[in-house]
């Protein structure tokens, strides 16, 4: 099946030292998203990829950084994760204007 | 002010109950309306579109209502497994800057 999957499903790290998660898509899609969601609150958009194009959400912190090596695979670094930085990390897929496809998300928590 | 505002509820009905949820957003140039769901410590899936003329798919109906800005999702004969979040999302116009609502937590209880 198609599909959007991300890696690790949970990671546990350290305060400061940095984390990169995955997420790969076989659906095609041109664009990629990443979002963060905590505890109760809504998925809060980070950047998102339209091709190669990288674009950054105005408030996200400039510890968050991402990389698209290609249309499949794409990153979210953490530099120096902080406490508040505990939360799952959600990667979407889509074609332009076209419904989002989730994964299902990998927990992190700094301790 | 938030750009897309749900009722957190819970909502706690029956089985067999009917249930809505409204949700409002702020920029009116707004052009893409969803309804995902998400269950617990899950990631959020996609329930129905929202179109003008407003849509139904079985027990799900789907409004929007642009001069007033919101959209409400009604569930008939509710089941158990209709127990989850529902996250109202907004998609601006001809981008790709999609904002989530906080959901609406829905308890169905036998």
């Amino acid at each position: 099946d198609a599909m959007v999957i991300q890696n690790p499903r949970y990671q546990v790290t350290q305060f400061g030292k940095p984390v990169t998660l995955s997420c790969s898509q076989t659906l095609n899609h041109n664009v990629m998203y990443w979002y963060q969601q905590k505890s109760s609150q809504a998925p809060k958009l980070l950047f998102h990829y339209y091709d190669k194009d990288f674009n950054n959400e105005a408030d996200t912190p400039d510890n968050f950084q991402s990389r698209r090596p290609n249309t499949s695979f794409c990153f979210l670094d953490i530099r120096s994760p902080g406490l508040g930085d505990t939360a799952m990390y959600l990667c979407a897929t889509s074609n332009p204007g076209d419904t989002q496809y989730f994964g299902p998300g990998t927990r992190l928590t700094v301790l | 002010r938030k750009e897309v505002e749900q009722d957190p509820g819970p909502f706690n009905v029956p089985e067999g109950a009917t249930v809505a949820f409204n949700c409002t957003y702020s920029n009116s140039a707004s052009q893409s309306f969803f309804w995902y769901r998400q269950d617990c410590r899950k990631e959020p899936k996609l329930l129905m579109s929202v179109y003008s003329s407003g849509n139904e798919d079985g027990r799900f109906t789907a409004q929007l209502n642009r001069a007033s800005q919101y959209i409400s999702l009604l569930i008939r004969d509710s089941k158990l497994s209709d127990s989850a979040t529902y996250l109202c999302v907004v998609k601006s116009t001809g981008g790709f800057k999609t904002i989530f609502g906080a959901g609406t937590r829905l308890f169905v209880k036998a």
